[in-house]
């Protein structure tokens, strides 16, 4: 079972800023919360990563709240290469070995 | 960033063979593989942990004796399907762990005719 909930779809034209949320109510004290992007028939491609608070890098920013049950994703003024599948990820423990489930993930839809 | 291959990105087989599909992590050891397989407009789906040195451990609903995984050293797990049948076709994508970060390989298309 999934550990995050994301939207299934978003859409969003050119130039934008679009924001993806993620809800990851069990998240483990240790675990990072990571993003991923995905074209089709390729593998998923890292964004971010961030622990807590705010994070930003070339691409994207990240801000997770203090009680780290949710994050979102920014990507600020979006183009159309952007349309893809966003997942976000946290660690899953609770079977003793350390992995990552993921979710549905967010189809996003760049228009014109 | 780091690197990580599969071999082959595509492969068609004939139904009742094998076919083995390598994951390399090319610029860094990864003691912790995994492998996923993934339908047509649908998420991932974790089928199982490979350990280098030690066995892989599956998903629950995972046949271990269809999909043999096998991660021999620190850069190479393997995915060996056995006996495949078309409902196997499927896109395979492993992803190496490298600290807190999944670097992911760029996936292999399976047909099973």
């Amino acid at each position: 079972l999934a550990k995050t909930t994301q939207p299934i779809s978003m859409d969003s034209y050119e130039g934008q800023e679009v924001n993806i949320t993620c809800s990851h109510n069990n998240i483990a004290t240790n675990d990072y919360i990571t993003w991923y992007q995905q074209f089709p028939s390729q593998g998923p491609r890292f964004i971010i990563q961030g622990y807590k608070t705010k994070v930003t890098n070339e691409v994207a920013s990240l801000f997770i709240p203090a009680d780290r049950k949710s994050s979102t994703l920014s990507l600020p003024r979006v183009s159309l290469s952007d349309t893809a599948v966003y997942y976000c990820l946290v660690g899953d423990l609770t079977s003793g070995t350390y992995k990552y489930i993921f979710g549905t993930g967010t189809r996003l839809k760049v228009l014109a | 960033g780091a690197v990580v291959s599969q071999h082959p990105s595509w492969v068609i087989c004939k139904s009742g063979t094998s076919v083995k599909i390598e994951c390399r992590s090319l610029d860094f050891q990864a003691t912790t593989m995994f492998w996923y397989r993934q339908f047509p407009k649908q998420s991932l789906m974790l089928m199982a942990t490979s350990n280098e040195g030690s066995k892989a451990t599956y998903e629950q609903g995972v046949e271990k004796d269809k999909f043999l995984i096998n991660h021999a050293s620190l850069t190479l797990s393997t995915l060996t399907v056995t006996s495949a049948h078309p409902e196997d076709s499927s896109f395979y994508i492993c992803s190496a762990l490298r600290g807190r970060e999944q670097y992911f390989g760029p996936g292999t298309r399976l047909t099973v005719t």
